[in-house]
C-alpha cells in the first residue's frame, strides 16, 4: 500500500494568513493527488484532483501544487469558513490511501 | 443536481452483517467514466478509504477486510451496495459513499451515516 504522510497533523493560523499544508507519498503517484476539505460533524468537501486542478466551484485562494510523492496544498487570505481539516488521498494506485489529516485552527 | 446518500441501519450488533445502500442521482452508474467509493471515518479519526466499483463491473477492496467486504450494484436502481460481515465494535464510523471519476478522483460526497456496533 502507498502510504501517504501529512505535515503537520495541526497547524495555527490567523484570518489573512496564508498556510501550506504538506503530502508525501511513499511511492510515484504520477500526479494523481487529491485534497479535501472536513468540517467537524460534515461530509468532506472535494477541493483538488490532480494534484493542482480546482473541483468546480472551489475558489482560487486553494492552490495546490507538487509532483511525483511531494505535494503541497496552500490556502491564501485565511477566513473563518477556511478553519477545518484537510486530507490528502492518492488514486494513482489500489488500495486507495488518505493521509492522517491536518486540522487547521484559529490563532 | 448530483446527489449520494447513505442508507442503513444505525445500530447492529457484533458478529452481524452490515448492509449499506448508496442511492444516486444526477448522473448514471453506467457511465463508463464514473464509479461509486465506499468511505468511513470512526469517531475522531481520520478518513479510510473501504473499496469502489465502476460502471464496468471492475472492483476494489481495503486489504485488510477484502474477506469481509462486497460491493455491487444495481444500475437500474441507481444504487451501490456495501456488505460488511462479521462486525465488531470497531467498525463503528460514520460511512461516506462518494462519486469518482476516473482521472479525477472523488468529487461529490454523500452527507454520510453513522453505524454503531453494539450489543
Amino acid at each position: 500500500d502507498i502510504q501517504m504522510t501529512q505535515s503537520p497533523s495541526s497547524l495555527s493560523a490567523s484570518v489573512g494568513d496564508r498556510v501550506t499544508i504538506t503530502c508525501r507519498a511513499s511511492q510515484d503517484i504520477n500526479n494523481y493527488l487529491a485534497w479535501f476539505q472536513q468540517k467537524p460533524g460534515k461530509a468532506p468537501k472535494s477541493l483538488i484532483y490532480g494534484a493542482s486542478n480546482l473541483q468546480s466551484g472551489v475558489p482560487s485562494k486553494f492552490s495546490g501544487s507538487g509532483s511525483g510523492t511531494n505535494f503541497t496544498l496552500t490556502i491564501s487570505s485565511l477566513q473563518p469558513e477556511d478553519f477545518a481539516t484537510y486530507y490528502c488521498q492518492q488514486y494513482n494506485n489500489n488500495p486507495r490511501t488518505f493521509g492522517q489529516g491536518t486540522k487547521l485552527e484559529i490563532k | 443536481q448530483v446527489t449520494l446518500k447513505e442508507s442503513g441501519p444505525v445500530l447492529v450488533k457484533p458478529t452481524e452483517t452490515l448492509t449499506l445502500t448508496c442511492t444516486v442521482s444526477g448522473f448514471s452508474l453506467s457511465n463508463a467514466r464514473l464509479g461509486v467509493t465506499w468511505i468511513r471515518q470512526p469517531p475522531g479519526k481520520a478518513l479510510e478509504w473501504l473499496s469502489h466499483i465502476f460502471s464496468n463491473g471492475e472492483k476494489s477492496y481495503r486489504p485488510s477486510l477484502k474477506s469481509r467486504l462486497t460491493i455491487s450494484k444495481d444500475t437500474s436502481k441507481s444504487q451501490v451496495v456495501l456488505t460488511l460481515t462479521n462486525l465488531d465494535p470497531v467498525d463503528t464510523a460514520t460511512y461516506f459513499c462518494a462519486r469518482v471519476r476516473r482521472g479525477s478522483g472523488i468529487d461529490f460526497w454523500g452527507q454520510g451515516m453513522l453505524v454503531t456496533v453494539s450489543s
